[in-house]
């Protein structure tokens, strides 16, 4: 079945403490990006990927990171979290960036970060 | 920058037409989608508009574009129940960044 897995699903955590959402899709797309939905604010692009080892900056990159070492797995880090940060947050890919190609959204990752 | 507005909540009765509205600000938009997000749920493409176009009609859904006024509505007719979502508008002007909507959360009353 053609998805976008993302890891974990919900997540408790402390500030400073380095947390991963992993990110992985099985459909051979070349663009991968993460979001984040806020409460009257909507979804905000953190980052996106056209293809491997091409990464750049959405709206709202400040505290995060990405990496793009494969073009199946799209990681975020967040290296010193802090509450701020929670939020519920979106992978998506898309075969290329073109309109009628779809974004493909995860399930989602509610963080908390007390 | 860029910004895609709608508003926040919209109830209508099982069996009418709701209409949901977008207004965009980037006149260089090429594509201008909908995407319906329910609860617990990740969001899924409902339907998109290329910017040449004024018109898209898919079944229950009818997308209008004015881009004159940079106005993007989605009616869906005889609404159902299981239409109660969050409908989010997004546009991209193909340079890999997609500007979001605020998300109009659409109740439907039995």
């Amino acid at each position: 079945e053609a998805q976008v897995t993302q890891n974990p699903r919900y997540l408790i955590t402390v500030t400073g403490k380095k947390l991963t959402v992993t990110c992985s899709q099985n459909m051979n797309h070349e663009y991968m990006s993460w979001y984040r939905q806020d409460p009257g604010l909507g979804l905000r692009q953190i980052y996106y990927s056209m293809n491997v080892e091409v990464t750049d900056k959405g709206d709202v990159p400040e505290g995060y990171k990405v990496s793009r070492k494969e073009k199946r797995n799209f990681p975020l880090i967040l290296e010193s979290p802090s509450p701020n940060q929670t939020s519920l947050y979106f992978c998506a890919s898309s075969l290329s960036v073109t309109g009628n190609q779809p974004q493909h959204f995860g399930d989602g990752t509610r963080l908390s970060i007390l | 920058g860029e910004d895609v507005e709608q508003s926040l909540f919209l109830s209508v009765r099982e069996g009418d037409s709701s209409v949901i509205n977008c207004t965009y600000t980037d006149s260089s938009s090429t594509y201008l989608y909908w995407y319906k997000q329910e609860p617990g749920a990740g969001l899924q493409l409902l339907t998109y508009i290329f910017s040449n176009m004024d018109m898209k009609q898919d079944q229950r859904l009818t997308v209008l574009l004015n881009k004159k006024d940079k106005h993007l509505s989605l009616r869906i007719a005889d609404t159902q129940t299981g239409d109660s979502a969050i409908y989010f508008c997004a546009e991209s002007s193909g340079t890999y960044k997609y500007i979001f909507g605020t998300g109009t959360r659409l109740k439907v009353l039995a």
